[in-house]
């Protein structure tokens, strides 16, 4: 069965370093997603790309934050300077219409 | 911009017993899906809910939808231990985003 991909799933960095986050999607799914979840939260939208366009990255911290999808397949997204509160759980979807579908996520904790 | 309500927030109880999770959303939205979330893992869809009224049922999970309410329940018939998890409601609005609820964190205890 085919899953969407993370890496890495777990990274610790210190404050002001730089920290990426690499996506692979279901094959075939056009749209993908990123979302940061927080401890006791639901999942919040940061990027939302149909194949190489960015559709909405209205909750994104553009100062520090950025997602890119050169060639509409896998994705990246970066955060440089990481802060203490970007500790979060980092997770990527995919759809092919509508329904997500969720990697493992990359737990990233910032010391 | 859709704000989504669930409640209750926490909830535990017995195996067997049966209890439904609400969940409230704010503005127009005729499809809505329903994750469960184990602890430090990632999302499992659970239900696609895609017209008012419809209805799907799995296990000892059963979801339902009304649009003119705004209202999706999920409900839970003769609860396991194995259900114990954290469930997010999440309605889909314009340009096919999603918004989640906060979660309502299930436990059930044996």
């Amino acid at each position: 069965e085919a899953e969407v991909a993370q890496s890495p799933r777990y990274k610790i960095t210190e404050k002001s370093q730089a920290v990426a986050f690499w996506c692979d999607p279901i094959s075939g799914h056009a749209t993908l997603y990123w979302y940061r979840q927080i401890l006791g939260q639901g999942p919040e939208l940061l990027v939302q790309f149909q194949d190489e366009s960015v559709v909405d990255d209205s909750q994104l911290p553009k100062d520090r934050f950025s997602a890119e999808r050169l060639k509409g397949v896998d994705s990246t997204l970066k955060i440089q300077p990481a802060e203490l509160g970007d500790s979060a759980m980092y997770l990527c979807a995919s759809s092919f219409s509508s329904e997500q579908y969720f990697g493992p996520g990359t737990r990233l904790t910032v010391t | 911009e859709l704000k989504v309500e669930q409640n209750p927030l926490f909830l535990s109880m017995q195996e067997g017993k049966n209890y439904t999770i609400y969940c409230n959303y704010s503005t127009t939205s005729d499809r809505l899906y329903w994750y469960r979330q184990d602890p430090g893992k990632s999302l499992e869809s659970l239900f696609v809910l895609l017209s008012n009224g419809a209805v799907k049922q799995e296990g000892r999970l059963m979801a339902s939808l009304d649009t003119k309410a705004r209202l999706s329940t999920l409900h839970i018939t003769a609860a396991v231990h194995d259900l114990s998890a954290t469930y997010f409601c999440a309605p889909q609005g314009s340009y096919q985003k999603v918004t989640f609820g906060i979660g309502t964190k299930l436990q059930v205890i044996p």
